[in-house]
């Protein structure tokens, strides 16, 4: 089975604070995501990557940034975190660039910015 | 560009009850389609999927057939049970190579 594990399950930190949070899955796989969300909104993608050092802006990019320095890995860091940014945040891979709709997701990290 | 649109929630019903959740979309091209659920405490899962016109795709006794003409995705399931109790996510994939997402959807079964 793909698994997909996320740091933390819950985050507490304070405006200005950086931020990083850490997804890992375990099945190789070209695709990785990071989504917010929110309640009435769904979820919303942040950014992605197709590759190793490669991103790509989603929807809601503003705010955010991520690295990917390894395949497996793929980091979501809020630069000055802001209360606006309080949501759950959830992290997908799936397998190939060329079809990335069934997405295996993590548990999510439900961050607090006080 | 690509949207999902999902009946609002909350619904409730009870145990053995007959479920609907309308899903319609606006995309361009061909797009595959999806039903995701998120339970309580999780990550979402795929549910079901239909990459083309009329396909059907069914799990768990759900099911969802394309309706390219009516541009809809609504998920059905005959007999509801209290494990079903999560909330659903329609979703879409087109040529942005992106899922987008409609809000979901909280689906609670009382005994």
């Amino acid at each position: 089975d793909v698994k997909v594990t996320q740091s933390s399950r819950y985050l507490v930190k304070r405006t200005g604070e950086k931020v990083f949070l850490e997804c890992v899955q375990d099945m190789d796989h070209e695709n990785m995501f990071w989504y917010r969300q929110d309640p009435g909104l769904g979820l919303r993608l942040i950014y992605f990557s197709y590759d190793v050092k490669m991103k790509e802006k989603g929807d809601i990019p503003e705010g955010y940034s991520v690295s990917r320095e390894k395949k497996e890995r793929f980091s979501l860091i809020l630069e000055s975190a802001s209360t606006n940014q309080t949501s759950m945040y959830l992290c997908a891979s799936s397998f190939s660039a060329s079809w990335v709709g069934e997405q295996y997701f993590g548990p999510g990290t439900r961050l607090t910015v006080t | 560009g690509n949207s999902v649109t999902q009946m609002e929630g909350p619904v409730t019903l009870s145990e053995e009850a007959f479920l609907t959740i309308n899903c319609t979309y606006t995309a361009t091209g061909y797009p595959s389609l999806f039903w995701y659920v998120q339970y309580p405490g999780e990550g979402l899962q795929l549910l079901l999927k239909a990459t083309k016109a009329d396909d059907k795709g069914s799990n768990k006794g759900f099911e969802a057939t394309y309706r390219k003409e009516t541009t809809s995705f609504h998920l059905e399931k005959g007999s509801v049970q209290v494990s079903d109790s999560a909330v659903y996510f329609c979703a879409l994939s087109g040529s942005a190579r992106q899922l987008t997402f409609g809000s979901g959807t909280q689906l609670t079964v009382l005994p």
